[in-house]
């Protein structure tokens, strides 16, 4: 059964801070997301890696995915409350379009 | 209305009772899916239907129907559940579900529906 562990599972920091959440599997993935979700809300993408090294920013938020594509790691730098939610990461293996979604890291940033 | 839209947002249901939960999207995708959030556990794909033909079900158990009429419409007909099953049921789109493409397929979810089954 694939796996996709999320680390930490909590994290509460102070508006400013920089973090890293971290996604990690014993599968290799062909492709892997990342989704901010929201209370009340839905997820929603963040990102999508598809090549091993890959690095991709988003404003405040870097995003890797690992050389033999079977982990990655978010990156926030100077954390704002508008990033509190529940970031999500989720791998598709080669020939499926199933993604299997990780356990989940519930950041909390308080001002 | 844009995006994907569930309705009701909110449901309370005894273990006795049928009832059904309806999505929508605007996004002309082809591939639409339900998923199943419950604390403590991974997001769990439940359905995944594409040009309105079931393509995915995960074991799902029978007291949950789905139903799709239309590449727009998604339903989730719920009879006798458990209060195991009470959870954030998340209906989402892409546009498309293939299984010999590589590379990304990006889900839009709807908001969700809160169940609880009491």
């Amino acid at each position: 059964t694939q796996l996709l562990e999320q680390s930490p599972q909590f994290l509460s920091i102070q508006e400013g801070e920089n973090l890293t959440v971290y996604c990690n599997s014993s599968s290799v993935f062909s492709s892997l997301q990342w989704y901010r979700q929201e209370p009340g809300e839905g997820p929603v993408l963040l990102v999508t890696v598809v090549t091993g090294g890959e690095v991709k920013k988003l404003k405040r938020l870097t995003f890797q995915f690992g050389d033999a594509r079977k982990d990655s790691s978010l990156h926030i730098t100077a954390a704002q409350p508008g990033d509190t939610g529940l970031y999500l990461c989720a791998g598709a293996t080669s020939g499926t379009y199933k993604y299997i979604f990780g356990t989940g890291t519930r950041l909390k940033v308080l001002a | 209305e844009t995006g994907v839209t569930q309705t009701p947002r909110h449901l309370v249901m005894g273990m006795t009772n049928k009832k059904s939960l309806k999505c929508e999207q605007h996004l002309g995708h082809n591939a639409m899916y339900w998923y199943k959030q419950s604390a403590k556990k991974p997001l769990e794909l439940m359905f995944v239907y594409n040009f309105k033909e079931q393509t995915e079900n995960n074991s799902v158990p029978s007291r949950f129907s789905p139903e799709c009429p239309n590449s727009s419409h998604l339903f989730l007909h719920l009879h006798t559940l458990q209060p195991e099953d009470s959870a954030l049921y998340l209906c989402a789109s892409s546009q498309i579900w293939d299984r010999v493409s590589s590379g990304a397929n990006v889900l839009t979810f709807g908001a969700g529906s809160r169940l609880t089954v009491l």
